[in-house]
């Protein structure tokens, strides 16, 4: 497999569900993103990964919890989720930190 | 005022002619500028990437940078009905500060 892949697809889960959304990426890119997409609303950058260390965070909710054991994969951890928290969660690699991403296919997310 | 601003959309334009996409931005830190085309319920995709002032031209797509104006722009020549998805701006410094526009939508007309 080649570029950004992402699972599930597509979740939904109640709001007492945990639940994890998993991200790989086989470019050797050394950083990795979170982001949400809400209907008609633009990309809000969620979590930034280097090199496995978390370097931005951007005042999200600590219903979600980002892993990133290696370079290669990235996990978002949700529990007690929000009705709100329904959206498009895209995971990006880059080579660094001022090049061009590459984004996964997403994962559509609704919360019940 | 937004990090990042692009033109308020929709644009819509006939087939064949130019559509142009306007982004400012609001830190003089910036030094990369990419262009991303995101098609509804799709991923957004890279298009384009500048970094020094000037034009960029990659077959029917240009971008063009002022650093001085804070100002970078896509032209997108002979467009086509396939052009027609949202167009995203992406902004970035090199301390890893990286912002998006809300993206201009763009309708290209048979």
């Amino acid at each position: 497999e080649t570029g950004v892949t992402q699972t599930p697809r597509h979740l939904v889960m109640g709001m007492t569900n945990k639940k994890s959304l998993k991200c790989e990426q086989h470019l050797g890119h050394n950083a990795m993103y979170w982001y949400k997409q809400s209907a008609k609303k633009p990309l809000e950058l969620m979590f930034v990964y280097s090199l496995e260390e978390r370097v931005e965070n951007n005042s999200v909710p600590s219903r979600f919890s980002p892993e990133c054991p290696n370079s290669s994969h990235l996990f978002l951890h949700l529990h007690t989720l929000q009705p709100e928290d329904s959206a498009l969660y895209l995971c990006a690699s880059s080579q660094d930190y001022s090049t061009e991403a590459f984004f996964g296919q997403g994962t559509r997310l609704t919360v019940v | 005022q937004k990090e990042v601003e692009q033109n308020s959309g929709p644009l819509s334009v006939p087939e064949g002619a130019i559509a142009s996409l306007n982004c400012t931005y609001s830190d003089r830190g910036s030094q990369s500028f990419f262009w991303y085309r995101q098609y509804s319920g799709k991923s957004p995709e890279l298009i384009m990437f500048i970094y020094s002032n000037g034009d960029k031209e990659d077959g029917r797509f240009t971008a063009q940078l002022n650093k001085a104006s804070q100002y970078v722009s896509l032209l997108i020549r002979d467009s086509q009905p396939s052009d027609s998805a949202t167009y995203l701006c992406a902004v970035s410094t090199n301390a890893g500060k990286s912002t998006f526009g809300d993206g201009t939508t763009l309708t290209v007309k048979p």
